[in-house]
C-alpha cells in the first residue's frame, strides 16, 4: 500500500524555467511532510519541509505547498539550475510516529 | 559529507548467506534509522534505535536484525539472504527522537548472486 505517490518517475526542464514536482497521499493522519534530494552514489539529503498547519514553505529558490484537502504536496524549484539534477524524493511522517515513509523518487534532469 | 558513516559501501555475496551493516551516526546523534531502497522503490523504513533502545519497527523481515551499541554505531544483520535482498541499505541518524531532518548516510549497496 503505497501511502506517498509520486507518480511522475521523471521530468525534464530546462535551465531557468521552474520545476514543478509532485507527490500526493492517501494517510490523513500525516501532519508533517520533507523533501530530500539525492545525488547518484549519495544517500538523500533533507531539501525543505511543511508542516500540516501551513500551506506554503519557502526557503530560497525552493518552495513547498501543501493541499491537505487535496492531499497533495509539490516542490517548486525557480529558477532550475543543472546542479538540481538528482531525484527527488517526497516523505510523509505521522505526529507521534517514528517512520518516515518515503515515495518511490522523481528524477529531475535539468537541461543546461 | 552527512557525518553519518556506512561500511562497507558494497558488499557482493550469495544466497544464504549472511552480512553486517554497519553504521556510525552523526557525532551526537542518539537515533538512528536503517532504511531498505530495492529497485524502483522508494526508501522502506526498517527499523530505528534511540540510545540503545528498539523504537520502532517498519517492514523488517524476520531474517534482518539490528542492534545499536553503547557507542551509539549500529548494525544491521541480514541472514538467509535471498536474492530479493539485493538492494541499498541507507543509515540515518538525528539528535531527536523524531525522525524529522535525519541525516542519511551513502548506503551500503547489497548485491546477492
Amino acid at each position: 500500500d503505497q501511502q506517498v505517490k509520486q507518480n511522475s518517475p521523471s521530468l525534464s526542464v530546462q535551465e531557468g524555467r521552474i520545476s514543478i514536482l509532485n507527490c500526493d497521499y492517501t494517510n490523513s493522519m500525516f501532519d508533517y511532510f520533507l523533501w530530500y534530494k539525492k545525488y547518484p552514489a549519495e544517500g538523500p539529503t533533507f531539501l525543505i519541509s511543511i508542516s500540516s498547519i501551513k500551506d506554503k514553505n519557502e526557503d530560497g529558490r525552493f518552495t513547498v505547498f501543501l493541499n491537505k484537502s487535496a492531499k497533495h504536496l509539490s516542490l517548486h524549484i525557480v529558477p532550475s539550475q543543472p546542479g538540481d539534477s538528482a531525484v527527488y524524493f517526497c516523505a510523509a511522517i505521522q505526529g507521534g510516529s517514528e517512520k518516515l515513509v518515503f515515495g518511490k523518487g522523481t528524477k529531475l534532469t535539468v537541461n543546461p | 559529507d552527512s557525518g553519518v558513516t556506512q561500511t562497507p559501501k558494497h558488499l557482493i555475496t550469495a544466497t544464504g548467506q549472511r552480512v553486517t551493516l554497519r553504521c556510525s551516526p552523526r557525532s551526537g546523534d542518539l537515533s538512528v534509522y536503517w532504511y531498505q531502497q530495492s529497485l524502483d522503490q522508494g526508501l522502506q523504513f526498517l527499523i530505528h534505535y534511540y540510545n540503545g533502545e528498539e523504537r520502532a519497527k517498519g517492514n523488517i523481515l524476520e531474517r534482518f536484525s539490528a542492534q545499536q551499541f553503547p557507542d551509539l554505531h549500529s548494525e544491521l544483520n541480514l541472514s538467509s539472504l535471498e536474492l530479493g535482498d539485493s538492494a541499498l541499505y541507507f543509515c540515518a541518524s538525528s539528535s531527536q527522537v523524531s525522525n524529522t531532518e535525519a541525516f542519511f548516510g551513502q548506503g551500503t549497496r547489497l548485491t546477492v548472486v
